[in-house]
């Protein structure tokens, strides 16, 4: 089983919908989750962080974490052809030095 | 600007030829790591440092070389470089331990060995 698991894709999502991304992570004690953005050429760029179970939202996004579930996903509501790119789930595995990342999910919004 | 500079943009070299890309940042951080983008394997750590002078393996290590002389700069050295090196590299930094603040990004090097 892989530590950070995504689905590739590509998920195709009409203008103005909701878009969700899913993330599973194998370590139960992780403790600090991330997503990333990534426009195709570009570097990522950090767009939520959640550290507790339930809801965290900002603006268009909503981050969701359950820990029993060792799930977390985003949310992007009112779905805009800017939001066209890769988001990487990121996970702080605990005891680990490092942050592991998923594979990513190619997002694509159709006008 | 809170930066991390990384260079060059893009590089095309040949195999056995050593090759240094640079990184650096203005952040004053301590933790700076080196990351390579393979389609559908993500981003996977190569090399990940502390603070000066101490450096550790990440995922992939092998054929991979770092320092960390000073704080700002974290440079990525290939002393002799194989086509199966050829990826997307991206150098990052942040202020405290890597999983509890966010990872600041250089713009990357497409780097291409033939």
């Amino acid at each position: 089983q892989k530590e950070v698991e995504q689905n590739s894709g590509p998920l195709s999502v009409p203008e103005g919908a909701i878009a969700s991304l899913n993330c599973t992570y194998s370590d139960r004690g992780s403790q600090s989750f991330f997503w990333y953005r990534q426009y195709s050429g570009k570097s990522p760029e950090l767009i939520m962080s959640i550290y507790s179970n339930g809801d965290k939202e900002d603006g268009r996004f909503t981050a969701q974490l359950n820990k029993a579930s060792q799930y977390v996903s985003l949310l992007i509501r009112d779905s805009q052809p800017s939001d066209s790119a890769t988001y990487l789930c990121a996970v702080n595995l605990r005891g680990a030095q490092k942050l592991v990342f998923g594979q990513g999910t190619r997002l694509t919004i159709n006008p | 600007e809170a930066q991390v500079t990384q260079n060059p943009r893009y590089l095309i070299t040949v195999t056995g030829k050593k090759l240094t890309v640079t990184c650096s940042q203005n952040m004053n951080h301590e933790y700076m790591s080196w990351y390579r983008q393979d389609p559908g394997l993500g981003l996977r750590q190569i090399y990940y440092s502390m603070n000066v002078e101490v450096t550790d393996k990440g995922d992939v290590p092998e054929g991979y070389k770092v320092s960390r002389k000073e704080k700002r700069n974290f440079p990525l050295i290939l002393e002799s470089p194989s086509p199966n090196q050829t990826s997307l590299y991206f150098c990052a930094s942040s202020g405290q331990a890597f999983g509890s603040e966010k990872l600041f990004f250089g713009s990357g090097t497409q780097l291409s060995v033939l």
